[in-house]
């Protein structure tokens, strides 16, 4: 069936420090794929999707690159912030009725 | 402002007590969702909503019951609750199940703690 594995964390990280968050995933056909956020005590908030094969998603510093190859599409940011802290979400849409399939959610800590 | 809205935010409960847990959204959209979310799990689907008037299982059903009142409301009811529900409980929605690219939207949650 169609799974969503990520990098367990928690991830630490200096400020100003390269961020990468594996995100790999088994899917039958074309999947949608999405990474979410969710910062402490709130919901989960939409970070960046990718519906196609090459497609980069991007937004607030962020990108992931849908790699169909490689079924993958891991999360970067070329410097992080204190304000990045928090849990990241991959996601994976296979449409035909089928719900969304979570990863597990990777923590990030980001300290001054 | 737009999107969705759960109440209450904070609940504790005594063991066998019920509750439930409301949820709207404004953006017109036909699915709905609640899950829940544990230390180490992730988040769990509990039970969704395709469309007004359906309702399905979901992964850990178990103990839960479910009402999509209308178009706009989705509630959760915990009919006798146990300590381990005790969780964070969100709701989300989104425009149509079952077409790829829809991203879901959240609620803020709600914190339930069973004693």
């Amino acid at each position: 069936g169609d799974s969503v594995t990520q990098m367990e964390g928690p991830v630490t990280l200096s400020e100003e420090a390269f961020l990468t968050i594996n995100c790999t995933y088994t899917a039958t056909g074309y999947p949608s794929l999405f990474w979410y956020v969710q910062y402490p005590g709130e919901g989960l908030q939409l970070l960046l999707k990718a519906t196609k094969a090459d497609d980069k998603g991007s937004n607030k510093g962020f990108e992931a690159t849908y790699r169909k190859e490689t079924t993958s599409f891991h999360l970067e940011k070329g410097s992080v912030q204190v304000s990045d802290s928090a849990v990241y979400f991959c996601a994976l849409d296979a449409g035909n009725n089928r719900k969304l399939i979570w990863g597990l959610g990777t923590s990030l800590a980001v300290n001054p | 402002n737009a999107g969705v809205t759960q109440t209450p935010k904070f609940q504790v409960l005594k063991t066998g007590q019920s509750m439930t847990l409301q949820c709207a959204q404004d953006m017109n959209h036909n699915s709905m969702y609640w899950y829940r979310q544990d230390p180490g799990m992730g988040l769990r689907l509990i039970y969704y909503s395709a469309s007004e008037g359906t309702t399905d299982k979901g992964e850990v059903p178990n103990g839960y019951n479910v009402s999509r009142l209308n178009k706009r409301e989705f509630s959760l009811r915990l009919e006798s609750a146990a300590p381990s529900q005790t969780s964070v409980y969100f709701c989300a929605s989104s425009e149509r199940l079952g077409f790829p690219n829809q991203p879901q939207h959240f609620g803020d949650g709600t914190r339930l703690s069973i004693l």
